[in-house]
């Protein structure tokens, strides 16, 4: 019962690098998010995904790209890493049936940019 | 868009105190509004998710209520534990996406 995997679990990028961050759900989710997570700030949505195909903007969008090509992965994709992107990154995953949703974590990635 | 606030930012309590942490948020057309629990360094646990036809749920311990009219949760905590201290985030949004609050930190002193 794997529920939400992310990979990597830890990176260290130098500024300028690309790289993909992945999620992965086995639950048959619709709802997929990527959040990050910063000293005191709680967790920022970056990008969600409705369904399979379907991708829209959180509130900090900016420098990060997401593609949801198969209904069960959610990818996260930083083009040129920046330091201001040093975080720690959370997927999640949401159930609705009969109105009932509740959201499901993945443990986390933290990325280091330097 | 949902905006989501928590009150206070960090709370500290001798062991046994039973305690109530507090959510607010911006639009009362909240779709759910979920609980969680994050202790350092690791992910997200779920405590309690409430919907929004609902006004409050129960797990053990904890109770978690939610009023739409005045946009507000609270999560209430009985005969806290050392083992409660971590940080708490509550969530809520519309059909789609969802907004975190910054959370509480709460230490519990044996």
């Amino acid at each position: 019962n794997a529920g939400v995997t992310q990979t990597p679990k830890f990176r260290v990028l130098k500024t300028g690098q690309s790289m993909t961050l992945l999620c992965a759900q086995d639950m048959n989710h619709e709802y997929m998010y990527w959040y990050r997570q910063d000293p005191g700030m709680g967790l920022r949505l970056i990008h969600y995904s409705v369904g399979e195909g379907t991708t829209a903007k959180g509130e900090v969008p900016d420098g990060y790209n997401v593609s949801r090509l198969k209904k069960q992965n959610f990818l996260l994709g930083l083009e040129s890493a920046a330091p201001s992107q040093t975080s720690v990154y959370f997927c999640a995953s949401r159930t609705q049936v009969e109105g009932r949703t509740e959201a499901f974590f993945g443990q986390g990635t933290r990325l280091t940019v330097v | 868009k949902q905006e989501v606030t928590q009150i206070p930012a960090a709370l500290s309590v001798p062991e046994g105190e039973n305690l109530v942490l507090n959510c607010s948020f911006t639009d009362s057309a909240i779709y759910n509004l979920q609980w969680f629990r994050q202790d350092p360094g690791k992910g997200l646990t779920s405590l309690l998710l409430i919907q929004s036809s609902q006004r409050e749920q129960t797990s053990g311990r904890l109770n978690a209520s939610l009023d739409k009219s005045s946009g507000r949760s609270t999560l209430y905590i009985a005969a806290s534990q050392p083992g409660d201290s971590a940080t708490y985030l509550c969530a809520g949004g519309d059909n789609n996406d969802m907004r975190f609050g910054a959370g509480t930190r709460l230490t519990v002193k044996p």
